[in-house]
């Protein structure tokens, strides 16, 4: 089953920004919406940015998500240590009728 | 609150078959789609399947091969996953996650039950 393609890892310091990509195909983040998914240390994934761009309540405008054709890119500003840990791009495939996830990338904050 | 709660996870031996259940509450169940999601020990989210909120539409990851069966009963809030021939690679954390609908993002997760398959 295909997957997305997310980097394994970013850092970044304190305060900074930074930016995880999720590559897909014309199936899934292209012609479907995308969502990010925040899984700190030993707890259940929670979602973040949903359809390509917006956040759910209580989610703080630190993070930002965007779309372009079959890539999608997940935006961190102003970087806490708290926010360590790994970030999942997910979506639909049309073609497998399926769902997919990224690899996920672990945030390190440095 | 929204809350989903797993159960029904544990150690069976491979070839065997296990029955996983997840208890919803704080919302109208019967609206919304519901959702598997599993992880690997030390791996990412794999999507394993989705039941729409009358049952109307059932999907399965490809990798399951007909061994998996996802079903809900609206009346108890619940949501199942029947597990059969279970392999070594079915070991991982199971997840029941909602859905606004079908093809649409996760927005409430489980704390997840462990599943473990093996001898």
């Amino acid at each position: 089953q295909s997957g997305l393609t997310q980097p394994p890892s970013v850092s970044a310091p304190p305060g900074q920004k930074v930016t995880i990509s999720c590559s897909g195909s014309s199936s899934n983040i292209g012609n479907n919406y995308v969502s990010w998914y925040q899984q700190l240390p030993g707890t259940a994934p929670k979602l973040l940015i949903y359809e390509n761009n917006k956040r759910p309540s209580g989610i703080p405008d630190r993070f930002s998500g965007s779309k372009s054709g079959t890539s999608a890119t997940l935006g961190i500003t102003g970087l806490q240590t708290g926010d360590e840990a790994d970030y999942y791009c997910g979506t639909w495939d049309s073609s497998l009728s399926a769902g997919v996830f990224g690899g996920g990338t672990k945030l390190t904050v440095l | 609150e929204v809350q989903l709660v797993e159960s029904g996870g544990g150690l069976v031996k491979p070839g065997g078959s296990l029955r996983l259940s997840c208890a919803a509450s704080g919302f109208t169940f019967s609206s919304y789609t519901m959702n598997w999601v599993r992880q690997a020990p030390g791996k990412g989210l794999e999507w394993v399947s989705s039941i729409s909120s009358s049952s109307s539409y059932i999907y399965y990851a490809d990798s399951l091969k007909g061994r998996f069966t996802i079903s809900r009963d609206n009346a108890k809030n619940s949501l199942y996953l029947q597990m059969n021939s279970l392999r070594a690679e079915d070991t991982a954390v199971y997840y029941c996650a909602r859905s606004p609908a079908p093809g649409t993002h996760f927005d409430y997760w489980g704390q997840g039950t462990l599943v473990t398959v093996s001898s």
